[in-house]
């Protein structure tokens, strides 16, 4: 059974900072990994894809890595923003042709 | 574009009643939508994926009879909490996805969910 981990689970910067995100999933078997955001009481916003053959994607101040053979991701927010707090989530798509989600990393950025 | 509509937003009723929640595609084909299930603090747990035409699959655990699902066309689904009560309170979250195969490797468009409120 496919298990999602995020480190850390809340995490404080102040703005401007450079910060990373981390997912791993247990099953490397999978076919793309999802980054999204959720602000409270909402639904998920897509941030970034990586297909299972990619290493990264990148949009904006956002850059996703994959290392599928260790099972991890990484997601890096350059310049943090006040607008960027919220709870990230990442999601891999595996051989049970569903995503699994990976518990959350709530972010605070503080001015 | 990649838009998911959900509605309502937040639902509020007494118990017994049921409640119909939509999620519709806005401007692409949803071969497949999925519905899935939010407690606070917590992450989203699958509930059901459907396929338009098909009767929907639950994950183990889901009540079907209790959770009625519809995808009658490729930019609508329904989902109806049949009986509710206040167990049944919780945030409910539609995705959608196109593409035809079972693993297909388009993202996932997610609504705003819908916070259900059983008195």
């Amino acid at each position: 059974k496919q298990e999602v981990t995020q480190i850390p689970a809340a995490l404080s910067v102040p703005e401007g900072e450079n910060l990373v995100l981390n997912c791993s999933f247990t099953d490397s078997a999978i076919y793309n990994l999802q980054w999204f955001r959720q602000d409270p009481g909402k639904g998920l916003t897509s941030l970034l894809l990586i297909q299972s053959s990619q290493r990264e994607q990148t949009s904006g101040r956002l850059n996703a890595s994959l290392d599928k053979s260790s099972g991890r991701s990484t997601l890096y927010i350059a310049a943090s923003q006040p607008g960027d707090s919220a709870t990230y989530l990442c999601a891999v798509f595996g051989t049970a042709s569903k995503l699994t989600f990976g518990t959350g990393t709530r972010l605070q950025v503080t001015l | 574009g990649a838009v998911v509509s959900q509605h309502p937003s937040w639902v509020i009723c007494k118990s017994g009643t049921s409640v119909k929640i939509e999620c519709r595609s806005l401007d692409f084909q949803a071969t497949t939508m999925f519905w899935y299930r939010q407690f606070p603090k917590q992450s989203l747990m699958l509930m059901a994926t459907s396929n338009e035409g098909s009767k929907a699959t639950y994950e183990q655990g889901v009540e079907k009879d209790k959770f009625l699902i519809n995808h009658a066309s490729l930019t609508l689904s329904t989902l109806t909490v049949t009986s509710a009560h206040p167990e049944d309170s919780s945030f409910y979250i539609c995705s959608a996805r196109s593409g035809q195969d079972l693993y297909s490797n388009q993202p996932q468009h997610f609504g705003d969910g819908t916070r259900l409120s059983i008195l």
